[in-house]
Order: structure tokens, then C-alpha cells, then sequence
């Protein structure tokens, strides 16, 4: 199994450029979230979702989108970037919402915009 | 809500010495709670869990027991090495929450041969 795979893992936008951030798992996973790491704030949750065609919005959702239309793969969009985006973005998937499943995490994809 | 409050870092400690890293939570509910480790230029992993009260959750030699009455889900480790340089956090999940985690802020462990 490759667990969770970023891609890419380094990215640099200009303010206003759009992009998509990729993850993927094969686990058969029913949960996916995404998360983004800003130093001192801990790890931030995005958005997530609890199965294929189902995702809702975590703690700082704006100026990110998402979907899931399959097990797989949950695709993060940056619709026009900001420099206050610049993070360490990691996504993470468990078995199920089942609060004693642990999350498997991706490696980072590290955005910077200027 | 939810939240997770960590001991505040940078800690530095030599190889062999005693580790506690304080953790305390608030939860609307009955959590499982979970520390984390993330090394440097990766990704978080497991580190150990526990999903009841007075579970003692256990890895690689580091230990933390569930404290319901105090909130508490420390994290200690009686010789630590260098190796063990990394960011540690603690984490709670909740089903009735749609499964979501709320992390601390993370505390960087750094150890000096």
C-alpha cells in the first residue's frame, strides 16, 4: 500500500493564480479531511468528507474548494490565492468517522504565494 | 467546543532524560484521544492512542494514560534519545462530530547528545 500521496510537494503561485493540490489513498477509506499547518497554530482543518459525493466544511474553508467523487481521491482546489494561504498543507484519511480510528497523513505539499 | 492544550515549546533535554509533554482537552462528549508524531520534512503518524478512561496507550518506549477526571493525557517517555527529536502533538476525536480532530499546537522536542 502507498497510503496517502500528495502531489506536488513544493508549489509556488502568484497571488490570484488558481491550482489544485492532489491527494489520494488506497486504503478504502471512507473519511478524508484536509489540513493546513501554520507555525504555532497547530494543524487547521479545511474541509472533509465522510464518503464518496459527501463533504462539508471544517474551521477555515474560504478560498478553498473540494470534492469526492470517489473513495480515492480528494482533490483541493485554490480558486484565487492569497499570500495568507502560504501553509504546509496535508491531507489525512481514517477507516471512518469512528472517533478510535486513527488518521493516516499524507507527506505535505508545501505552498508558497508571493 | 472542542479544544486540545499542549505544554508550550521548544523543550530541549539531553539523551537519556526523562520526557513529559502536559496535554489537557475539552470535549462535548466522550473522546478518543491520540498523540502524534511528525518528523522533519514529513507528514504526522501515529504515535499512540487511547479510547477510554484510564487506558494507558503505549509505543517505542513513550506512554500516556487517559485521565478523565483531570482532562489530561500526558506524554512521557523515562530515556529519551536523539532519534526522538520532532514535533509532538495531541489530538481528541469525536464520532458524534462527524469524526473530526481537534490538535494542539504541538510541542518541538529537540535532544542533545
Amino acid at each position: 500500500n502507498a497510503g496517502v500521496t500528495q502531489t506536488p510537494k513544493f508549489q509556488v503561485l502568484k497571488t490570484g493564480q488558481s491550482m489544485t493540490l492532489q491527494c489520494a489513498q488506497d486504503m478504502n477509506h471512507e473519511y478524508m479531511s484536509w489540513y493546513r499547518q501554520d507555525p504555532g497554530m497547530g494543524l487547521r482543518l479545511i474541509h472533509y468528507s465522510v464518503g464518496a459525493g459527501i463533504t462539508d466544511q471544517g474551521e477555515v474553508p474560504n478560498g478553498y474548494n473540494v470534492s469526492r467523487s470517489t473513495t480515492e481521491d480528494f482533490p483541493l482546489r485554490l480558486l484565487s490565492a492569497a499570500p495568507s494561504q502560504t501553509s504546509v498543507y496535508f491531507c489525512a484519511s481514517s477507516y471512518s468517522t469512528s472517533g478510535s480510528d486513527e488518521q493516516f497523513f499524507g507527506p505535505g505539499t508545501r505552498l508558497t504565494v508571493l | 467546543g472542542n479544544s486540545v492544550t499542549q505544554m508550550e515549546g521548544p523543550v530541549t533535554l539531553s539523551e537519556e532524560a526523562f520526557l513529559t509533554i502536559n496535554c489537557t482537552y475539552t470535549a462535548t462528549g466522550y473522546p478518543s484521544l491520540f498523540w502524534y508524531v511528525q518528523y522533519p520534512g514529513e507528514g504526522l503518524q501515529l504515535l499512540l492512542k487511547a479510547t477510554k478512561a484510564d487506558d494507558k496507550g503505549s509505543n517505542k518506549g513513550f506512554e500516556a494514560t487517559y485521565r478523565k477526571e483531570t482532562t489530561s493525557f500526558h506524554l512521557e517517555k523515562g530515556s529519551v534519545q536523539v532519534s526522538d527529536s520532532a514535533v509532538y502533538f495531541c489530538a481528541l476525536r469525536l464520532r458524534t462530530n462527524a469524526g473530526k480532530s481537534t490538535f494542539g499546537d504541538g510541542t518541538t522536542l529537540t535532544v542533545k547528545p
